[in-house]
């Protein structure tokens, strides 16, 4: 497609349930990254994917929270027993970024996945 | 610890008006600073990025302005539109950690007619 895109756009689950949230990169994107928007907050990074290297998940905030990318396209983040607090948009954005390289390559957002935990 | 901090955190101006928003950072190594538009419901979408060496850049109704001594960024709205109405975040990249962008909460600016 010629965006990112998310889906779904918005979920709404029961505290305690398992939630997966889907992402499609732009075609030859190998950068591929996961973010986090509270109500009234910044974006916090969650998970990077670079290639075939192994993805930076130095900002998953607990062990509830993974991420795959498979065959190096599409991505799924998944929430396991859901908290109240876990309620945010969650935005998936790609780029043609180099690993270790000089040029910064623009980064692409999806709308988001808003997922409620009631 | 890196920071961006934006001001003011929310505006209201009339339509045909300018206005300018700024943007203070604390990140290092610095690569570069991006600010981003993000209309209700959407991803933010990219306005203008500037590296260490660039002062101002443009993009039609928007200037952007970087004072990489003071660790400043503006942006400047010229006659403002009602579409201009979005939350604008700034964001700083970390050199040398591709996955690293810290983003500023942004500015909500409301253009009334």
């Amino acid at each position: 497609g010629a965006g990112v895109s998310q889906s779904p756009s918005n979920k709404v689950t029961e505290k305690g349930k398992d939630v997966e949230l889907r992402c499609d990169p732009i075609s030859g994107h190998t950068a591929l990254y996961w973010y986090r928007q509270s109500l009234g907050q910044g974006l916090e990074f969650l998970i990077y994917f670079q290639g075939n290297s192994a993805p930076d998940k130095s900002g998953l905030p607990s062990d509830r929270f993974s991420a795959e990318r498979t065959g190096g396209s599409v991505s799924t983040l998944t929430i396991q027993r859901t908290q109240q607090e876990d309620s945010a948009v969650y935005l998936c954005a790609s780029s043609l970024a180099a690993v270790g390289g000089s040029i910064d390559y623009g980064y692409t957002f999806g709308s988001g996945t808003r997922l409620t935990v009631v | 610890k890196n920071q961006v901090e934006q001001s003011p955190q929310s505006l209201i101006i009339l339509e045909g008006k300018n206005c300018t928003l700024q943007c203070n950072y604390t990140v290092s190594p610095f690569s570069n600073l991006r600010w981003y538009k993000q209309d209700t419901g959407r991803g933010p979408v990219s306005l203008t990025i500037m590296t260490f060496s660039e002062n101002t850049k443009s993009n039609g109704r928007y200037t952007a302005t970087l004072d990489a001594d003071t660790k400043q960024s503006s942006l400047h709205i010229t006659a403002s539109q009602l579409s201009d109405s979005a939350s604008y975040i700034c964001v700083v990249s970390n050199r040398g950690s591709q996955g690293n962008l810290i983003f500023g909460k942004g500015t909500k600016l409301s253009v009334k007619p």
